[in-house]
């Protein structure tokens, strides 16, 4: 199974960018058979669907945050990445990097990586 | 967006009860629907994928049925590592939804 882990800042400042990367080890994210998504989790609350992307660079938003977000994928790193615009207190949380398995019928969050949080403050 | 709604929110009971979280989705998902488990600091583990199959390394203590719009978890003897918050999510169309959670707490 693979491993993921979130790297990024654990602060940002209101109106400013925030922006993450996960690196995936013990697979390719070349996978034909993986997406790659952010899922997010504010302090003491529900889960929240952000995106997904494929290798070749597809990507698929939440429409609720679309405006503001950006995911990538790097494959000469194993990495991908968020870019969330415009930060409010409404934005802090506990954010997850996860794989999608994909593989004939199968479409779900199967590894995480254990999330980092990200506060909003000046 | 298809709205995921968990009962109960909470539920207290003690080691070897029997326990059923219910999840119903607004429209309808066939098996497109999974469950997690989610114990504090930590990330979500999937349970159950498909409404009902087991994921490697689940013990079979868990279940997962419905189809539609109702699915239930069961968890058939309690034991102590079983005390988390439970959220359900359709994997159905995007935007992929979760449930609110219910939490398990010890009686």
């Amino acid at each position: 199974q693979v491993q993921l882990q979130e790297s990024g800042p654990g602060l940002v400042k209101p109106s400013e960018t925030l922006s993450l990367t996960c690196t995936v080890s013990g697979g390719s994210i070349s996978s034909t058979s993986s997406y790659w998504g952010w899922i997010r989790q504010p302090p003491g609350k529900g889960l929240e669907w952000i995106g997904d992307v494929y290798y070749s660079g597809n990507t698929y938003y939440n429409p609720s945050l679309q405006s503001r977000v950006t995911i990538s994928v790097d494959t000469s790193k194993n990495q991908f990445s968020l870019r969330f615009t415009s930060v409010t207190a409404a934005d802090v949380a506990v954010y997850f990097c996860a794989r999608r398995d994909n593989r004939g019928r199968n479409n779900w969050f199967d590894s995480w990586g254990q999330g980092i949080l990200v506060t909003v403050s000046s | 967006d298809i709205q995921m709604t968990q009962s109960p929110s909470y539920v207290s009971a003690s080691v070897g009860d029997r326990v059923t979280i219910t999840c119903r989705a607004s429209q309808d998902i066939s098996s497109w629907l999974v469950w997690f488990q989610q114990k504090p600091g930590r990330a979500p583990k999937l349970l159950i994928y498909a409404a009902s199959s087991l994921q490697s390394g689940v013990p079979s203590r868990f279940s997962g049925s419905g189809s539609g719009t109702d699915f239930t978890l069961t968890i058939s003897s309690l034991q102590p590592e079983d005390f988390a918050t439970y959220y359900c999510q359709q994997a159905k169309n995007f935007p992929y939804t979760f449930g609110q959670g219910t939490k398990l707490q010890i009686k």
